[in-house]
């Protein structure tokens, strides 16, 4: 089946910084979507994007369907930013990848 | 609007006991998920529905069954409880298509099987 890598799978940064998150496919899929699980275990969609880019506010995301990744971009960070970000994909079957945790220091 | 909520928030049961976990949502979607999450690993589908009175599998269904009488409710049930069924399990719904329409997600239920 479809596997999908996230890197990094753990990151610290300073409130203020900036930082690149990477989601790789294995296969072509249909759909993908970024998700925040924040430090309380709520989730939230943040994009929904098979392709192309989308941007709110300090978030973006690039999906380059053709070579099999996406980006998630978060810039100026807050504290608020802290928890897990997944990428998912879905090819038939829906597949989350393990996630990147996101720690962001005040 | 409380967008999807889930009950019960907590529950602990004893291996071979039965519940059910219910699964509201109020903002007239089609499609309705149940995903359940491990320590350290993204989620995984275990059942969805297309619409009310319609249930399919997804990617580890076995020792679950659902149900989807009302559009609104999404309800999930263990049999026989399995310590491997410890977990936290996510309700989510989308106003249409499978992986095409953005998921609103409810707040999660902690289940522990002793």
């Amino acid at each position: 089946g479809i596997q999908v890598e996230q890197s990094p799978p753990d990151l610290i940064l300073q409130e203020g910084a900036n930082s690149t998150l990477r989601c790789n496919f294995s296969d072509s899929v249909n759909n993908l979507q970024w998700f925040h699980q924040n430090p309380w275990g709520q989730l939230i969609n943040l994009f929904y994007i098979p392709s192309g880019t989308k941007q709110n506010g300090r978030l973006s995301a690039t999906t380059v369907a053709t070579e099999r990744y996406s980006l998630l971009y978060i810039s100026s960070s807050q504290t608020t930013d802290s928890g897990v970000y997944f990428c998912a994909v879905e090819d038939d079957k829906i597949i989350f990848g393990k996630g990147t945790r996101l720690h962001i220091l005040p | 609007n409380a967008g999807v909520t889930q009950t019960p928030k907590f529950r602990v049961l004893k291996t071979g006991q039965s519940m059910t976990l219910l699964c509201a949502q109020d903002m007239n979607h089609e499609y309705m998920y149940w995903y359940r999450q491990d320590p350290g690993m993204g989620l995984r589908l275990i059942h969805y529905s297309v619409g009310e009175g319609t249930t399919a599998k997804g990617e580890v269904p076995d020792g679950y069954n659902v149900s989807r009488l009302k559009k609104q409710n999404f309800l999930l049930g263990l049999e026989s409880a399995a310590p491997s069924q410890t977990s936290v399990y996510f309700c989510a719904s989308s106003q249409q298509g499978y992986f095409s329409y953005e998921q609103y997600f409810g707040p999660g239920t902690r289940l522990t099987v002793t």
